[in-house]
């Protein structure tokens, strides 16, 4: 599976929108691009996934560049309950499944 | 999405003991589930994966006598830590994903201290 890389930490104001990058350089052409978030001391929630097109859904928008190489998350009005840490993978759709996690950005959502 | 369920969502054990955690897919059936460790400010690791009737496969480096898997039905799996040691103390994190399905979704977590 491709190799990806965000970064550390971020920050930004409630209500404003929160843009989380993910490089994927390495990325083929049957490699799913997914988000997750760990809210503090809870499993992972599924925020959303693409492979080409940009997606779009009651949580966040993905912003997936052309050459597929890296790709946003948005959240287009962040809330406090937004912090948590977000995880960027990229998974080949082979019969294995697996979700290799990385180390993810850190989000803090200022009042 | 689809709701995974873990129990119990907090255990203490006495060392040398055994702590069995059940996941638990309540409104789909899970044809492969997953069970990851997390340790303090650290990232998922995934220590297996096992579809239903079959063994779980193993992640390098995890002992398969120490942590049983079992998935014996599309909706349960359990994780079983024998001879529990303080350092096997950790969240222990359940996913599952339904056949036909590329999404996978989390259980709350289990953590596990050993005394």
């Amino acid at each position: 599976d491709a190799k990806t890389t965000q970064p550390p930490s971020m920050d930004c104001a409630e209500g404003r929108a929160a843009n989380l990058p993910c490089n994927h350089s390495t990325i083929s052409g049957n490699e799913y691009v997914y988000w997750y978030r760990q809210i503090h001391s809870q499993g992972p929630q599924y925020i959303i996934h693409g492979l080409k097109n940009n997606e779009t859904n009651e949580m966040a928008s993905l912003i997936i560049t052309e050459d597929r190489k890296s790709s946003t998350l948005i959240l287009p009005h962040a809330t406090l309950r937004d912090t948590a840490v977000y995880y960027c993978i990229v998974r080949v759709e082979d019969s294995s499944y697996k979700l290799i996690f990385g180390s993810g950005t850190r989000l803090l959502v200022r009042p | 999405g689809a709701v995974v369920s873990q129990h119990p969502s907090r255990v203490i054990c006495k060392s040398g003991t055994s702590v069995k955690i059940e996941c638990r897919s309540l409104d789909f059936q899970a044809t492969t589930m997953f069970w990851y460790r997390q340790f303090p400010k650290q990232s998922l690791m995934l220590m297996a994966t096992s579809n239903e009737g079959s063994k779980a496969t193993y992640e390098q480096g995890v002992e398969k006598d120490k942590f049983l898997i079992n998935h014996a039905s599309l909706t349960l799996s359990t994780l079983t830590v024998t001879s529990a040691h303080p350092e096997d103390s950790s969240f222990y994190i359940c996913s599952a994903r339904a056949g036909g399905d590329i999404t996978a979704f989390f259980g709350q977590g289990t953590r596990l201290t050993v005394v």
